[in-house]
């Protein structure tokens, strides 16, 4: 399988930063790899996928990059609703495997 | 409005049967393929597998620690997706999720999803 490791497994912004996640395959995936939004208790929300394309209605902030193994998600400008959990996740080959998650808390 | 919502989880007892149900609105279910998700207390999100849609044959793929347990099903006509989870264990222990399969820039994302149904497997 291919192992995603995320880093860091959590960050404490404030309102307006900029936020740069790491996403790293244990293996070549091209640019088949996702970013996902989830909160506690809500459906996760899919933001980014083939590496840097937005999906729609996703806000601008958020942009990702990144191909063979190397992947980054970067939030400017936080916004008060952006704090939450982020998972990456390849989608080269079975099975499909995420990242530990990065928790993005409030400073 | 453009939804999934899960369905039929609760407290089982170890070597038990569920089976969860996956409810859509808002679009053409038949189109899409559909896939099952969990995350275990304080864990991460683990892919559980999918079923893909009828023009495709309506198969299915399962993560390894689920495929000899676990079957996913799908009533079109209905727009419900199904997860039958037998011989459940503690580790089995989880909020399930389902998603919609959605085939962008040739690979596939989920790019709908529910809130979850909580599961414990528990005596």
């Amino acid at each position: 399988d291919i192992q995603m490791t995320q880093s860091p497994s959590s960050v404490s912004s404030s309102v307006g930063d900029r936020v740069i996640i790491t996403c790293r395959a244990s293996e070549e995936i091209s640019y088949w790899l996702a970013w996902y939004q989830h909160k506690p208790g809500e459906a996760p929300k899919l933001l980014i996928y083939a590496a840097s394309s937005l999906q729609s209605g996703v806000p601008s902030r958020f942009s990702g990059s990144g191909s063979g193994t190397e992947f980054t998600l970067t939030i400017t400008s936080l916004q008060p609703e952006d704090f939450a959990t982020y998972y990456c996740q390849q989608a080269s080959r079975l099975p499909y495997t995420f990242g530990q998650g990065t928790k993005l808390e409030i400073k | 409005e453009v939804q999934l919502v899960e369905s039929g989880g609760g407290l089982v007892e170890p070597g038990r049967s569920l089976r969860l149900s996956c409810t859509s609105s808002g679009f053409i279910f038949g189109d899409y393929a559909m896939s099952w998700f969990r995350q275990a207390p304080g864990k991460g999100l683990e892919w559980v597998g999918f079923i893909r849609s009828q023009p495709y044959g309506g198969t299915s793929e399962y993560a390894a620690s689920v495929k000899d347990s676990f079957s996913f099903s799908r009533d079109d006509s209905k727009g419900i997706a199904f997860l039958q989870m037998k011989s459940l264990k503690p580790e089995d222990t989880a909020v399930y999720f389902c998603a919609r399969v959605g085939q962008l820039a040739s690979a596939y994302y989920f790019d709908l999803w529910g809130r979850g149904t909580v599961v414990t497997v528990s005596s």
